[in-house]
């Protein structure tokens, strides 16, 4: 159980161009969805928080224009990369949460897109 | 900040050998830990979590052991394999959906 999928898993794309990414829980429904980025030999740097039919939050330094989240429904949410540049090339993970009985939020991350811009 | 550390980049253990990554949090609010293993290229796995009411607990072949007063958890794995081979993180949350990521250790198995 748990399991989150992302697509595409890989993408290359020109400069100027957008690219959509989608991820889906796909035996559960989501209690919220998050959005990271790594760069190589790095840790995760969480973006933005999505909940089902409401705006996402976007944390500090990120810009919401440019990275452009749909929360459609309770188990997809899709990130858009507006405009896309190299310095936007990345491993982009979304991850999508469980409420537990406990009150725990516990995170299941899907597989990650490598976006390429050239 | 707040933020999640761990003490060693990378982690060398001969397989068979137990494995022991450690990880420091700053925040004595966090009360929920977990630990994830990252293969190269892929997302992040769940591998065993804790809340902070507890000081010990154990999955298959690993084991988290949490320090509240010196805030500061830890990873065990038993018995290490090739397939362990990864970058381990440990995440902490306060009470909110949020997660604090630490820097990673690579772990390497040598055979």
């Amino acid at each position: 159980g748990a399991v989150v999928s992302q697509h595409p898993s890989w993408v290359i794309c020109k400069s100027g161009t957008s690219v959509k990414i989608e991820c889906r829980s796909l035996d559960f429904q989501a209690t919220t969805m998050f959005w990271y980025r790594q760069f190589p030999k790095q840790s995760l740097m969480l973006m933005a928080t999505s909940n089902e039919g409401s705006k996402a939050t976007y944390e500090q330094g990120v810009e919401k224009d440019k990275f452009l989240i749909n929360h459609a429904s309770l188990t997809l949410s899709t990130l858009t990369v507006t405009s896309a540049h190299p310095e936007d090339s990345s491993f982009y993970i979304c991850s999508a949460s469980i409420l537990d009985n406990g009150g725990t939020d516990t995170q299941y991350f899907g597989p990650g897109t490598r976006l390429t811009v050239l | 900040g707040e933020s999640v550390g761990l003490h060693l980049p990378t982690l060398s253990v001969q397989e068979g050998d137990n494995s022991i990554i450690n990880c420091a949090y700053s925040n004595s609010a966090s009360d929920y830990f977990i630990w994830y293993k990252q293969e190269s290229g892929k997302g992040p796995q769940f591998i065993i979590d804790i809340r902070s009411n507890m000081d010990k607990r154990q999955g298959q072949r690993v084991t988290v052991l949490l320090n509240k007063t010196v805030k500061h958890l830890s990873l065990q794995i038993a018995a290490t394999q090739p397939g362990d081979s990864a970058v381990y993180f440990c995440a902490a949350s306060s009470g909110t959906y949020k997660y604090i990521f630490g820097t990673g250790t690579r772990l390497k198995v040598l055979a």
